[in-house]
Parts: C-alpha cells; structure tokens; sequence
C-alpha cells in the first residue's frame, strides 16, 4: 500500500534554512503537497508541486521532487519563529482511489 | 468568514455516551471528508463524501457513522464511545474529486473519552 514517512523533529536556528525531507511509495503519485499544522489549529496548505516537475519556488518556500528516489523535500529559507509548526508531507496518486495520504508529520522548533 | 467551520472545539464525555461533531463549508466545494488524528499527530482520513454520496469509508468501526444532509454539511456521530476514540478530529473540503485535491481543514474538535 501507500505510504509516507517523514523524520518526527527538526531544529534549527532562527534565519538559518531548515529543510524537511519526505520519502513516499506511491510511483504513481501525481501530486505532492505540503501542509502546516500550527498548534490548536487545522492543516493548511503550503504548497503543492506536479509530480512531472523537479522543484517549485514560492517565496521563502522551495519543493525538490526527485522522482526516481521517491524523495521530497521543503526548504525554508531565513526561518522565522512563526515558522514553528508541524509540516505535512502528502500525495495523491492513481492508486489512491481520491484519498490523500499524509506522512507522520516533522516538528519544526525554531532556537534564538 | 470561516471556510470550514466545525464544532464542538472541545467534546468531553463519558464512556458509552453517544455524540455528534458537526461541520460546514461554506467554499460551494463538492467533496468534504473527516480525518482522525492521534496523539502522536499521525493523520488517518476515515470518510470522504462527494456531491452528499460515500466514496471513501476506511475501515472504521460501524460506531462511527457520517451524514452529509446537503453537500455543505458533513456530520459525524460516535455511537457507544470508547477510551481509544480520544483524538482530534478534523473536518475538511475540496473542490471535488480530482488528482489534485487541495484541501481545506477546520480547526479540530478535540474528543477526550474518561
């Protein structure tokens, strides 16, 4: 079956890059997202990239897919306090029948 | 105005009581789903409705029972709780069913089962 799996926990210090690494099983995933989770709060939607590109920009945020290993990763540049959340790695692909599949999630704490 | 509104925030109850979560978007999407999340902040979708029909039902006990009256409303009621329903459960929408579903998520409603 799918599957999704992330490291539990990243530090880094503030305005340094933090990078969140993701694997997932799915070869035939067609999308890849990335989700926030602040505390007390619902997911929310970073960013997404097309299973056919190898990177997205957005801002601060840059996505690598490489395809071949199955690896995502997010990029945070100049990370801020507010950048302290849970980030979701998720995919969707043929085979998952409409059902996004999320990774366990990296905690992201931000040290002065 | 909240997209994907749901309540209670925060449900506390008893075990072997019965209870309802309720939630609403307001986005017009057709497709609305519910997510169990565990302590451990692993995220697990249970069901998945689409224009008010079932598409996804992952194996969850029969307790669990949702009803989507329209298709901006999908309720979710836990019948007999137990101690291991304790979670967070979570709400969310999309647009309809395609292969690039981004999602909408409410806020949570936090259940803890003494």
């Amino acid at each position: 079956g799918e599957d999704v799996e992330q490291s539990l926990f990243l530090s880094v210090r503030e305005g340094d890059s933090s990078v969140i690494n993701c694997t997932y099983t799915d070869s035939s995933s067609t999308y890849l997202y990335w989700y926030k989770q602040e505390p007390g709060a619902g997911l929310q939607l970073l960013t997404y990239i097309f299973s056919n590109m190898d990177m997205k920009q957005d801002q601060r945020l840059t996505v690598l897919l490489n395809k071949k290993d199955k690896h995502l990763s997010l990029r945070i540049a100049d990370t801020q306090t507010g950048d302290s959340a849970i980030y979701f790695c998720a995919e969707i692909g043929h085979s998952s029948a409409s059902k996004i599949i999320f990774g366990s999630g990296t905690r992201l704490s931000i040290r002065p | 105005d909240t997209a994907v509104s749901q309540t209670p925030k925060y449900l506390v109850t008893q075990m072997g009581n019965d209870k309802s979560i309720k939630c609403e978007q307001n986005l017009g999407h057709d497709t609305m789903y519910w997510y169990k999340q565990d302590s451990k902040k692993f995220l697990k979708i249970m069901f998945s409705y689409n224009n008010k029909e079932l598409i996804i039902n992952e194996t969850v006990p029969n307790r669990f029972s949702p009803k989507s009256p329209d298709k901006a409303h999908l309720n979710l009621h836990i019948n007999s709780l137990e101690l291991g329903d304790s979670a967070v459960y979570f709400c969310a929408s999309s647009q309809d069913i395609s292969t690039n579903e981004k999602l909408f998520f409410g806020s949570g409603t936090q259940l803890s089962v003494l």
